[in-house]
């Protein structure tokens, strides 16, 4: 099927630092683009997503650029704070005939030290 | 968005039997989605289940394994049938994926056969 690759796949910062996680999708058909965070124990919540005819979205300290040309999207998170620390996902969609489910990327471990 | 929960939260289970997981949603949704996290692994689809009509399977995943039920607009079984250690894995179901509506997951079901 079509893949949606993640990098990196652990990323350590400290404190105030802005972390970036990278993605790439195959399918040209996929037009939404969720970002999950998921911590220990808990299911993936959606944390931002972005849609193809927007380039850039972001909500206080996060943000998501999506370049549809290239078939990347990244997420950006500023001044991060040890509670940002979790597994991110990206994901993209996959068209269905009544809607949409999720191909996801194989997630970032990210740790934020204070 | 929606309050989704699962039922068991966890469970151990010997080899060769078989579990019904719940997935209970505070509103009606035409959507459901059943994935699969192995450990320290990414989300898999494994079915999506639309009332009023029979799972649709993702390659890799048969109805004889992971049989589906959708009874009404808010509640969905997964059973995993004659279960191996293989089969140790994080379910999950979420809700949404229609027209703009985002996805959202409840928190699984965290599932070791011995």
């Amino acid at each position: 099927g079509e893949n949606v690759e993640q990098h990196p796949s652990t990323l350590s910062v400290q404190e105030g630092d802005s972390a970036v996680i990278k993605c790439t999708y195959s399918d040209s058909a996929s037009n939404y683009f969720p970002w999950y965070k998921q911590e220990l124990g808990k299911g993936p919540q959606l944390i931002i997503d972005i849609r193809s005819n927007v380039g850039e979205k972001k909500d206080q300290r996060i943000a998501v650029t999506l370049n549809k040309t290239a078939k990347h999207f990244s997420l950006h998170i500023t001044e991060t704070q040890p509670e940002d620390s979790a597994v991110y996902f990206c994901a993209a969609s996959i068209p269905l005939d009544s809607g949409y489910a999720l191909n996801f990327g194989k997630g970032t471990s990210l740790l934020v030290t204070p | 968005s929606a309050v989704i929960s699962q039922k068991p939260s966890r469970d151990i289970c010997q080899r060769g039997t078989s579990l019904t997981i719940q997935c209970q949603v505070d509103s009606q949704v035409t959507m459901m989605f059943w994935y699969r996290q192995q450990p320290g692994q990414s989300l898999t689809l494994i079915a999506t289940a639309n009332q009023g009509s029979e799972a649709t399977y993702e390659s890799g995943f048969v109805i004889d394994k992971f049989p589906i039920s959708r009874p009404n607009l808010t509640f969905s079984t997964l059973t995993v049938s004659n279960m191996s250690p293989e089969d140790s894995s994080i379910y999950l179901c979420s809700v949404g994926g229609r027209g703009d509506q985002p996805q959202h997951f409840g928190d699984g079901t965290r599932l070791s056969i011995l």
